[in-house]
Parts: C-alpha cells; sequence; structure tokens
C-alpha cells in the first residue's frame, strides 16, 4: 500500500485530455512537500516529467502539466498522443517515515485508445 | 554524454551477496547526492536507500535496512549497493538516480536486473 495513492490506470482517446490524481495526507502533499512526476515507457527507465508541482524540464512537451493543492496533486496530458502511453509516477516526501522519506505513488498505468 | 549506467545484477541463491555498481559521466558527480531505487517485477517505483555527495548522510529503507550498504568513490565517478542476506522479495531491477537537492530524481539510469532465487 503506496503512502500516495493513484488510480492504476487511465485512459483516453489520441487528442483528448486525461488527469492522474496522487493523493496524499497531512504528513506528505498536505505538509508543503512537492510533487514530482516521472513518466516510464514500456521496457525504460523513469524519466523525470514535472518537478516542483508543476515545473517542466527541458525537453518536456508543454502538453504535460501538474498541479498541487491541499493534500493532493494531479497530472493533465492535453493533446493525447499515442506515445503518452506508459506508466506514469507521483514522488513526494512523508514527515512521518524515518530516514530520507522518499514516498513514491503506486502508478497510473495510461492507455491510449 | 550525461549519463549513469548500473550493473553487477545477476541471479544469485537467497542469503546470498550482491554488489552493484553505477558509473557516472558527464557530469560532476562528487556534487550530487545520489539514491537507488528498484522496481520489482510488475509493480511500481520504491525507494531504497540515499547518499549525499560528501558521504556524510546516508539513509536507507527500513525494507533494506541492516543488509544493504551503500557507497561512492567520487574518485571514480561510482556509486555503489553491497547486498547481503538477499531475500526473495529483493528480486528487481535496481536504477541509480541522481538526486536534484530540490527533492526529485533528475537523471536515471537503465537499470541492472536482480534475481534472487534458488
Amino acid at each position: 500500500q503506496s503512502v500516495l495513492t493513484q488510480p492504476p490506470s487511465v485512459s483516453g482517446a489520441p487528442g483528448q485530455r486525461v488527469t492522474i490524481s496522487c493523493t496524499g495526507s497531512s504528513s506528505n502533499i498536505g505538509a508543503g512537500y512537492d510533487v514530482h512526476w516521472y513518466q516510464q515507457l514500456p521496457g525504460t527507465a523513469p524519466k523525470l516529467l514535472i518537478y516542483g508541482n508543476s515545473n517542466r524540464p527541458s525537453g518536456v512537451p508543454d502538453r504535460f502539466s501538474g498541479s498541487k493543492s491541499g493534500t493532493s496533486a494531479s497530472l493533465a496530458i492535453t493533446g493525447l498522443q499515442a506515445e503518452d502511453e506508459a506508466d506514469y509516477y507521483c514522488q513526494s516526501y512523508d514527515s512521518s517515515l524515518s530516514g530520507s522519506n522518499v514516498v513514491f505513488g503506486g502508478g497510473t498505468k495510461l492507455t491510449v485508445l | 554524454e550525461v549519463q549513469l549506467v548500473e550493473s553487477g545484477g545477476g541471479l544469485v541463491q537467497p542469503g546470498g551477496s550482491l554488489r552493484l555498481s553505477c558509473a557516472a559521466s558527464g557530469f560532476t558527480f562528487s556534487s550530487y547526492s545520489m539514491n537507488w531505487v528498484r522496481q520489482a517485477p510488475g509493480k511500481g517505483l520504491e525507494w531504497v536507500s540515499y547518499i549525499s555527495s560528501s558521504s556524510s548522510t546516508i539513509y536507507y529503507a527500513d525494507s533494506v535496512k541492516g543488509r544493504f550498504t551503500i557507497s561512492r568513490d567520487n574518485a571514480k565517478n561510482s556509486l555503489y549497493l553491497q547486498m547481503n542476506s538477499l531475500r526473495a522479495e529483493d528480486t528487481a531491477v535496481y536504477y541509480c538516480a541522481r538526486d536534484e537537492e530540490a527533492g526529485y530524481f533528475d537523471l536515471w539510469g537503465r537499470g541492472t536486473l536482480v534475481t534472487v532465487s534458488s
């Protein structure tokens, strides 16, 4: 059971908009920790997609956007393309854990219909 | 080219040991904290261990504490993970990941597969 909760799967048709939620609690997202998002294409390593809740690294299309409110965060993908089919993970920190406190969501599989 | 390349994975029996390596290139390795993150087959990402740039601060996930040891050699631009007393549940692809001090992992290696089985 992940500390950050994501839907196991979402789907959308090409050109559509989809959102992926990441729900936490008062000890992680609600405590003010930033949320970051990673994209993992089939058979590859994760890649940073969004950092600091809503910032895109160089090279990431502006079709991808992130937001955070309260104890939750969201990743939105507009103009869905076939190559967006991948697993998406949110990541933050949790003050109730010892050590580095890094936590990941369970991941969401995006299917492009 | 900025990259991380893991090596050292393989098949090991339960109770055995394995040492993973991660070779960094294209950036000033000694300036960055580093992490190991693993992914069991068909499962999500699990953070394993963290080491600061000077090795002064080290953290472990509870699931590996006392069995795994993270280390680095800045002169060799390398990160290591010594894994002892391996269990079946340690079976996973192990990734090394560069730690951007703002709290995210901005560079990942391709991973190395560790299989613990008799």
